[in-house]
């Protein structure tokens, strides 16, 4: 069963403005990643934010952590072109420490209008 | 440069053949796993392995196989016994189980005729 459930599912905005994706995820954490895809091609790393955490940001990408909510969020600010592509919020399950791989959503397509 | 090799990009198998998918990794990374992806779809996992000449069962195992005796190789067989294999394959790797992020291959798309 998918642990990890992204809103929206696609996501259609101007170049310029910023895009917020957010994720839902059951069961306890120990971290959650996102991850970008190009279509086509594999999934890369954006970002890790552990279980005590509440905010990172990383350049453009601001992402928030509310564990009671179990919920999270991705901000991309200043959206560009080039950052059209699915995004994906991943989760390790906290018994496993994320040995036995991460569980994946559906992702969110963002598509960035020039 | 480092990274992971996925062959091939695209495969066209006709039904009741077996394939094996290639994934090489010069990471050094302990841990490595498949993924199949398929429209529109989140990742799910296939077989994963901890450490050489050991693996697990993924969530949806049935039809696949791997093996994993060199740290770098972990090659997936789709058997005849899969009976919906059209997907997307990723394979990824982990500087070990318990720490850090997934590193992707560029996925091998498999098209049963």
């Amino acid at each position: 069963s998918q642990q990890g459930e992204e809103d929206p599912q696609a996501l259609s905005i101007q170049e310029g403005e910023n895009a917020t994706m957010n994720c839902s995820y059951k069961t306890s954490i120990n971290n959650l990643q996102w991850y970008r895809q190009n279509s086509g091609r594999g999934l890369v790393h954006l970002i890790l934010i552990r279980s005590n955490e509440r905010e990172k940001h990383s350049g453009r990408l601001r992402v928030t952590l509310d564990t009671s909510k179990k919920s999270s969020s991705l901000l991309i600010t200043a959206s560009r072109a080039a950052d059209t592509a699915s995004y994906f919020c991943a989760t390790d399950l906290y018994s496993g420490g994320g040995a036995d791989g991460l569980t994946f959503g559906k992702g969110t397509h963002l598509i960035i209008q020039p | 440069d480092g990274g992971i090799t996925q062959s091939p990009k695209y495969l066209f198998r006709k039904e009741g053949q077996n394939v094996t998918l290639s994934c090489e990794q010069n990471l050094n990374h302990d841990a490595m796993y498949w993924y199949r992806q398929d429209p529109g779809q989140g990742l799910r996992l296939i077989y994963y392995s901890q450490i050489v000449n050991d693996f697990q069962k993924g969530d949806i195992a049935e039809g696949y196989s791997v093996s994993r005796e060199k740290k770098e190789s972990f090659p997936l067989t789709v058997t005849s016994a899969q009976k919906n294999p059209t997907a997307f394959y990723l394979c990824a790797s982990k500087v070990s189980p318990f720490l850090g992020e997934l590193f992707f291959g560029e996925g091998s798309r498999l098209t049963v005729l």
